[in-house]
């Protein structure tokens, strides 16, 4: 069964930081990696999708990469704003049902 | 605006109740899910349909119910089975497309409550 693990749980920033988010899965068999942003009291916004046959994808300030063999993948924030204070989830797409989701990292970057 | 449209936004429910929980979408999107999500927790998934008249259980189905009779609307209903219903619920949809490249989208939830 897949398994989607995110360290760390919650994270606590300086503005201007550039920070890093992990996240590692147990079955390497996966069609693609989606990061996902949540707000309080919101639903999910799809950040950046991973496909498996892809290393990285960026958009704008954020950068996702993904390494299938070791399980992992990272979304690297550059020069963090406060409003990207938020909860950011990473699930897989194993394609027998539907995603896998982590627990999710909550940042909080301070102004 | 293309979307999907969770109802009611909050939702209280009373003891040996049933109450059924609204996702409509107009982005002609053939599959759909609903997840539940416990705080700090990530997203458990509960059922999904990848075509009308058709749903499968995810992995925590039991003390709930759906059905999909219309491409665009997904209703959940939980029943007074569920025994620990309180929680915020995901309703979301894709379209197959390629399947590499199957982005999903998200409502903006519903919070039920029990009273």
């Amino acid at each position: 069964k897949q398994e989607v693990t995110q360290i760390p749980a919650a994270l606590s920033v300086p503005e201007g930081e550039n920070l890093v988010l992990n996240c590692s899965f147990t079955d390497s068999a996966i069609y693609n990696l989606q990061w996902f942003r949540q707000d309080p009291g919101k639903g999910l916004t799809s950040l950046l999708l991973i496909q498996s046959s892809q290393r990285e994808q960026t958009s704008g300030r954020l950068n996702a990469s993904l390494d299938k063999s070791s399980g992992r993948s990272t979304l690297y924030i550059a020069a963090s704003q406060p409003g990207d204070s938020a909860t950011y989830l990473c699930a897989v797409d194993t394609g027998r049902r539907a995603l896998t989701f982590g627990s999710g990292t909550r940042l909080q970057v301070q102004p | 605006d293309g979307g999907i449209t969770q109802s009611p936004k909050y939702l209280f429910r009373k003891e040996g109740q049933n109450v059924t929980l609204s996702c409509e979408q107009n982005l002609n999107h053939d599959a759909m899910y609903w997840y539940r999500q416990d705080p700090g927790q990530g997203l458990r998934l509960i059922y999904y349909s990848q075509i009308v008249n058709d749903f499968q259980k995810g992995d925590i189905a039991e003390g709930y119910s759906v059905s999909r009779e219309k491409k665009e609307s997904f209703p959940l209903t939980v029943t007074s089975a569920q025994k620990n219903p309180t929680a915020f619920y995901l309703c979301a949809s894709s379209s197959p497309g390629r399947r590499n490249n199957e982005k999903l989208f998200f409502g903006s939830g519903t919070q039920l409550s029990v009273l």
